[in-house]
């Protein structure tokens, strides 16, 4: 099946720092890609999709300019939080659909991220 | 941001029993529909899906059901194993919602050895 992977799974970092979290489709190309965010007992939250060659698009409430996210080829994109604090920290997870249409997405395993 | 002291619902089972976690979604123009299970720690893994034309589909040892009229949907799980244990989602997207996908609040499945 098509395998998704993100590094690096898990991220320390000091608050006023930044931090870059890639998204690699491994066998597949992807000229989208999503990324979402998860808190302890929650539910997946889409914050972002990332399109191949052009702007991401955010969701309501996701500051683009915390999350910057680029998409530079058609199996990586990556999502950097700018400045983090404390309450960034969570559970960031990316996917990717195989084809076009409503096609099944393809998770990656997450990054956890810790802003001390 | 975080929510202190929220719980996701429970479903304990026996193992060998079947389950069965429901779920309602929010969009009545959906028109697939995706059960993810959910390890601790891990991305979300793709158990089985079903298109809106469809009531019900089967896969080894689950089934899913839908309900457009009551926007609901169901994932019974077969002779539940102790690897069955985990957090589910549905998910559901919209074919003209450029691939997103909106995740349901989750279900956690103990199953009791």
């Amino acid at each position: 099946g098509a395998v998704v992977s993100q590094h690096p799974s898990w991220v320390i970092c000091k608050s006023g720092t930044s931090v870059k979290i890639e998204c690699r489709s491994l066998d597949f190309q992807a000229t989208t890609m999503f990324w979402y965010r998860q808190f302890p007992k929650q539910s997946l939250m889409l914050m972002a999709t990332s399109n191949e060659g052009s702007k991401a698009t955010y969701e309501q409430g996701v500051e683009k300019d915390k999350f910057l996210i680029n998409h530079a080829s058609l199996t990586l994109s990556t999502l950097t939080v700018t400045s983090a604090h404390p309450e960034d920290s969570s559970f960031y997870i990316c996917s990717a659909p195989k084809g076009g249409g409503t096609d099944t997405q393809y998770f990656g395993p997450g990054t956890r991220l810790t802003v001390l | 941001g975080e929510s202190v002291g929220l719980h996701l619902p429970t479903l304990s089972v026996q193992e060998g029993d079947n389950s069965i976690i429901n779920c309602a979604y929010s969009n009545s123009a959906s028109d697939y529909f995706i059960w993810y299970k959910q390890e601790s720690g891990k991305g979300p893994q793709f158990i089985i899906d079903i298109r809106s034309n469809m009531d019900k589909r089967q896969g080894q040892r689950v089934t899913v059901l839908l309900n457009k009229t009551v926007k609901h949907l169901s994932l019974q799980i077969a002779a539940t194993q102790p690897g069955d244990s985990a957090v589910y989602f549905c998910a559901e997207q919209y074919s003209g919602g450029y691939q997103k996908v909106t995740f349901g609040t989750g279900t956690k499945l103990q199953v009791i050895p």
